[in-house]
């Protein structure tokens, strides 16, 4: 199974920064996303699709439809710059996929 | 609080071993999956390999099958990665992980990640 994802985007300061995952029905698996900064250990940002683990502000959404998932970051801040993963698993292979990752530039 | 300290990493020539380990502490550590994940240089996140929360049952990505055994101690807390046959290609930055939820909810979120061990396979 593979997830598709930009390789980057790039939005200025205060804008709204939209990153996809592809996936052949992905509407039908449940999809996680997590942040990765330079150096540092991935981080959840939105879990089962939609949901914000504590402490992630609500400018931070996410949807799951057909054969895309969204993220979707609001107002986007310096500190938002980072690489982006969306993340489900494979129950017909019974294996873990991650999308090629997304990373996110702040002008 | 959760906390996972990967160990074991280092310098291994093609075709040697390594066994990574990875220290969980502050929850219940039987009652979770856990996962490998890695990340070569400048690249993006790889699953490796996952495991039930009693160790009962494994699961490989293509490309380590065969080469890596992901086990578990439950007495000693401890997540291990033994890796053979090792290549070039697996030279990266491996990862432990939790799974949020259940023995054997692979569906659900890695919550908590460790700060990675890094494998060279070079000679």
């Amino acid at each position: 199974y593979v997830l598709t994802q930009p390789p980057s985007v790039s939005v200025a300061p205060g804008k709204t920064a939209t990153i996809t995952c592809g996936g052949h029905n992905i509407g039908s698996k449940t999809v996680h996303w997590l942040q990765q900064r330079p150096g540092q250990a991935p981080v959840l940002v939105i879990h089962y699709n939609t949901d914000r683990p504590s402490g992630i502000p609500e400018r931070v959404s996410a949807s799951n439809s057909g054969n895309t998932a969204t993220l979707t970051i609001n107002r986007v801040e310096a500190g938002d710059e980072a690489d982006y993963y969306c993340q489900v698993w494979d129950s017909s292979s019974d294996q873990g996929v991650f999308g090629g990752g997304t990373k996110l530039t702040v002008l | 609080e959760v906390q996972l300290v990967e160990s074991g990493g280092g310098l291994v020539q093609p075709g040697g071993s390594l066994r990574l380990s990875c220290a969980a502490s502050g929850f219940t550590f039987s009652s979770y999956a856990m996962s490998w994940v890695r990340q070569a240089p400048g690249k993006g996140l790889d699953w490796v390999s996952s495991i039930t929360g009693r160790g009962h049952s494994t699961y490989y990505a293509d490309s380590v099958k065969g080469r890596f055994t992901i086990s578990r101690d439950n007495v000693k807390n401890t997540l291990y990665l033994q890796m053979d046959s090792l290549t070039t290609g697996d030279t990266a930055t491996y990862f432990c992980a939790k799974i949020a939820e259940g023995y054997y909810d692979f569906w659900r979120p890695f919550d908590y990640w460790g700060q990675g061990a890094l494998v060279t396979v070079s000679s």
